[in-house]
């Protein structure tokens, strides 16, 4: 398969560790990367390669894989961490890019 | 770090083409990967295809295939996606997003232009 699914929401609390999934059959050969998207604002990489973070993203995200899930993880979740985050990878042909749906995060 | 700037909103018509750039600023544009990424209302992220400026090689999403063309035009830094026989189901932001060398092997975009709406309505 070439998809990558992701829940629809997820919440979180003030404060609170959250880890936001996307699995596919992909990710078992090809790097995830996430990224964070906000309305009327382009998508920005959070995460990327072997746990990566691009230069200025906070040291509160981090990922984890195992097997064909890979997580994004927001320990210590701000107000300005709500936003969609979209998880990707090459697909399974290693020629192409596939997004997941994305999942919505609220911080309540 | 490269900033890309896109060209602005468009209203077609069903049947149409558009076309839309991206312009980077930056000396190191030929050593960058660019994709066309969209997003229609509500939806999520759709990869649409990848352009090298170094020698033109381009791979295009099955989906588009046949109705998307992706150029560069080095002298100016820019990268063009022309979408063709636009439908409504066509209606969405589009963005230009680069790779550039640090995040080639995992093929993480670690720029993005601001998006352009493109709006396909009769």
């Amino acid at each position: 398969s070439s998809e990558l699914t992701q829940d629809p929401a997820v919440s979180v609390a003030l404060g609170q560790t959250v880890r936001i999934t996307c699995q596919g059959d992909s990710l078992r050969s090809y790097y995830a990367s996430w990224y964070q998207k906000k309305p009327g604002q382009a998508p920005v990489l959070v995460l990327y390669g072997n746990n990566d973070r691009p230069s200025g993203i906070p040291d509160r995200f981090s990922g984890s894989s195992s097997g064909n899930t890979v997580s994004l993880i927001i320990t210590g979740a701000q107000a300005e961490d709500e936003a969609d985050y979209h998880c990707s990878s090459r697909d399974s042909s290693g020629y192409a890019v596939v997004f997941g749906g994305g999942t919505k995060l609220t911080v309540l | 770090q490269v900033q890309l700037v896109q060209s602005g909103p468009e209203v077609k018509k069903p049947g149409a083409s558009v076309k839309v750039s991206c312009k980077a600023s930056g000396d190191t544009f030929t050593t960058y990967g660019f994709s066309w990424v969209r997003q229609a209302p509500g939806q999520g992220l759709e990869w649409m295809g990848w352009i090298s400026p170094y020698n033109g090689n381009t791979n295009y999403a099955q989906k588009f295939q046949g109705r998307v063309t992706m150029t560069t035009d080095t002298s100016t830094s820019t990268v063009y996606m022309e979408l063709r026989s636009l439908t409504s189901d066509d209606t969405a932001v589009y963005c230009c997003a680069g790779l550039t060398p640090r995040t080639m092997i995992s093929h993480s975009y670690n720029i993005w232009g601001q998006g352009t709406m493109v709006t396909v309505s009769s």
